[in-house]
């Protein structure tokens, strides 16, 4: 079967950095997306890995190493706005999005 | 303006009642999808159209039917609401054409919807 698994909870302080793992086994890979969540809001996206290595963008970056079947999103110079879920998805050999059951970050000042 | 708007933001209704959730989007996306967040966050996907044609439906009941009048709407309608359909309803699309487009999905505010 396809499965996604990420830490359920982490908690971070305001100003540090925090990295996220992002686990998959799936069927086929045509890349790997994250996501931000507030709580009561909908997910918007935050980056896409489809080759190996890093993609910076701006205070996050994620990392992917498809051999591994691995990938991390990495969070600087935290805020307490960042204070979300975070939910790694995979697209499968068919084109559909897989979803992990996401990471609740919690900012402590 | 909202890219894309699903109404109402909160739908409390009791068992064995019909209701329906509406969503639309002005990005001119070819692809939208039902997906379903329980109460542990897991976002589940329902439906997907794509030009209005259905291309995946996942194992849900038939109570649920999505509706498309036009490539811009995609509705839900549950009959014989369950109380295991208390959830957050998301309707989301995206544009095709390459991964990265189909991918990245943008996502209605949500229903949330509880079955009493």
């Amino acid at each position: 079967g396809q499965n996604i698994d990420q830490p359920t909870e982490m908690t971070a302080t305001e100003g540090a950095i925090v990295q996220i793992n992002c686990t998959y086994q799936t069927s086929g890979f045509n890349g790997l997306f994250w996501y931000q969540q507030h709580a009561g809001e909908a997910p918007t996206f935050l980056s896409y890995n489809v080759l190996d290595g890093l993609e910076e963008k701006g205070r996050f970056s994620s990392f992917l190493s498809r051999s591994k079947g691995y990938s991390y999103l990495l969070l600087k110079e935290l805020q307490m706005k960042d204070s979300a879920s975070y939910l790694c998805a995979v697209m499968d050999s068919n084109y559909q999005l897989i979803w992990g059951a996401g990471t609740k970050l919690i900012i402590k000042p | 303006d909202t890219a894309v708007s699903q109404t109402p933001k909160y739908l409390v209704t009791q068992m064995g009642n019909d209701k329906s959730i509406k969503c639309e989007q002005n990005l001119g996306h070819d692809t939208m999808y039902w997906y379903k967040q329980d109460s542990k966050k897991f976002l589940k996907i329902m439906f997907s159209y794509n030009n209005k044609e259905l291309i995946i439906n996942e194992t849900v009941p038939n109570r649920f039917s999505p509706k498309s009048p036009d490539k811009a709407h995609l509705n839900l309608h549950i009959n014989s609401l369950e109380l295991g359909d208390s959830a957050v309803y998301f309707c989301a699309s995206s544009q095709g054409g390459t991964e990265t487009s189909l991918g990245k999905l943008f996502f209605g505010s949500g229903t949330q919807l509880s079955v009493l």
